[in-house]
């Protein structure tokens, strides 16, 4: 079955911990993507990497960190100094960064601080 | 810069009629338009893509959008709603000549199909 994996589904963190949220796709994309959604405000882009060992902070990267060491791999760290984390994770992909290409989702993780 | 508004939170319509959910672009070049639904506490699902061509887009489950030029504006339609309808539903515009080529997604429209 090709598709996005994210695992967990649920993620529970205390207050001051980092946690990783794994992200693992079989398409051979290039470009993969972390959104943050919150309620009313639709999906803002964390990073993105166009290809391995590359990628870019996207519109509210304070906080988190990710890395792109192999294609199918790009997960994202969650780290203390991000304020407000509580919020559900997307990771999707696509064939390139960019053109007419649609991006594919994964079913994405709950975070929530406790 | 691009961006995309999608200016109503919710739609309600009854099953059997048709619907229309609204969003507007703005881009400085030529766009890339798109739609998806999201289930509850599930990703998002793509449904259609506006690259150029006929205007009228036809996608999954028989959604349908409307590119509008002059009037910036990519709606979603379908003729007749079905329950199972019921979603959010967002659209997402690309910039052919923009320098950011990630996608930029608008705050999302929840769908309700009353029986």
């Amino acid at each position: 079955d090709g598709g996005i994996t994210q695992s967990p589904k649920y993620l529970f963190r205390k207050e001051g911990q980092n946690v990783t949220l794994s992200c693992e796709q079989n398409l051979n994309h290039d470009a993969m993507y972390w959104y943050r959604q919150d309620p009313g405000q639709g999906l803002r882009l964390i990073y993105y990497s166009q290809i391995v060992n590359d990628f870019q902070k996207g519109d509210i990267a304070e906080g988190y960190s990710v890395s792109r060491e192999k294609k199918e791999s790009f997960p994202l760290t969650v780290t203390s100094a991000q304020k407000n984390p509580t919020a559900f994770y997307l990771c999707a992909s696509s064939i390139s960064l960019g053109g007419n290409t649609e991006a594919f989702f994964g079913q994405g993780t709950r975070l929530t601080v406790v | 810069a691009q961006s995309v508004a999608q200016p109503e939170d919710q739609v309600n319509v009854a099953e059997g009629n048709p619907l229309t959910v609204k969003c507007t672009y703005s881009v400085s070049g030529n766009p890339y338009l798109f739609w998806y639904v999201q289930y509850p506490n599930r990703g998002l699902q793509f449904l259609l893509k506006y690259i150029t061509g006929d205007n009228l887009v036809k996608g999954s489950y028989g959604f349908e959008a409307e590119f509008n030029k002059s009037q910036t504006s990519f709606h979603l339609k379908k003729p007749s709603a079905l329950v199972s309808d019921s979603a959010l539903y967002f659209c997402a515009v690309r910039d052919l000549s923009g320098s950011a080529r990630q996608l930029t997604f608008g705050s999302g429209t929840q769908l309700t199909v009353l029986p």
